[in-house]
């Protein structure tokens, strides 16, 4: 199946920094890409859907000048957390969407990246 | 009312016992439906799409009752491998996706 990627896969940063995080499409284009956050013991929560040369469309609740988006190739993109606080804390997951072959229209997910904010 | 809710578990399987869970839904509109695995820090990984007639893959058959608004997941002769989360995914209109709490399966010899 298509191959994603996220860059890093964890870090760690003090509060009060912004952390980038990338979600790349390896072996396809992405027009959407998903971001999503995974509280331990919790599901998904679907944060953003971010459209390639458009702006992200952001679910309820959630601060879209906290969580800037960016999606600026058919390949990439990232989400930033501005000045992270410990509460931001978690797991940040995306998935890209594949709009062509046998794979049609399902979601590929990346690997994860832990954030801890100290 | 989560849009999507699933018994959290853990369910405790005897190696090569059958296990069976269900998920419930409350988007009548809903299209689509799918079970994701997803281990311990780990991304979610596709199972299976759940079709209306059932559908069955291995060792692994799911249901759907749109009349009951409910999915179902069941593993036959468990394997130690299949301990992981089961995530009941679910999706209207549009391309967005809303998972279930997630159902652990804990499979020991």
């Amino acid at each position: 199946g298509a191959v994603v990627s996220q860059h890093p896969s964890w870090v760690i940063c003090k509060s009060g920094t912004s952390v980038k995080i990338e979600c790349r499409s390896l072996d396809f284009q992405a027009t959407t890409m998903f971001w999503y956050r995974q509280f331990p013991k919790q599901s998904l929560m679907l944060m953003a859907t971010s459209n390639e040369g458009s702006k992200a469309t952001y679910e309820q609740g959630v601060e879209k000048d906290k969580f800037l988006i960016n999606h600026a190739s058919l390949t990439l993109s990232t989400l930033t957390v501005t000045s992270a606080h410990p509460e931001d804390s978690s797991f940040y997951i995306c998935s890209a969407r594949v709009v062509g072959g046998p794979s049609y229209n399902e979601q590929f997910f990346g690997p994860g990246t832990r954030l801890t904010v100290l | 009312r989560k849009e999507v809710e699933q018994d959290p578990g853990p369910f405790n399987v005897p190696e090569g016992a059958t296990v069976a869970f269900n998920c419930t839904y409350s988007n009548s509109a809903s299209q689509s439906f799918f079970w994701y695995r997803q281990d311990c820090r780990k991304e979610p990984k596709l199972l299976m799409s759940v079709y209306s007639s059932g559908n069955e893959d291995g060792r692994f058959t799911a249901q759907l009752n749109r009349a009951s608004q409910y999915i179902s997941l069941l593993i036959r002769d468990s394997k130690l491998s299949d301990s992981a989360t089961y995530l009941c995914v679910v999706k209207a209109a549009g391309n967005k996706l809303t998972f279930g709490g997630g159902t652990r399966v804990l499979v020991k010899p």
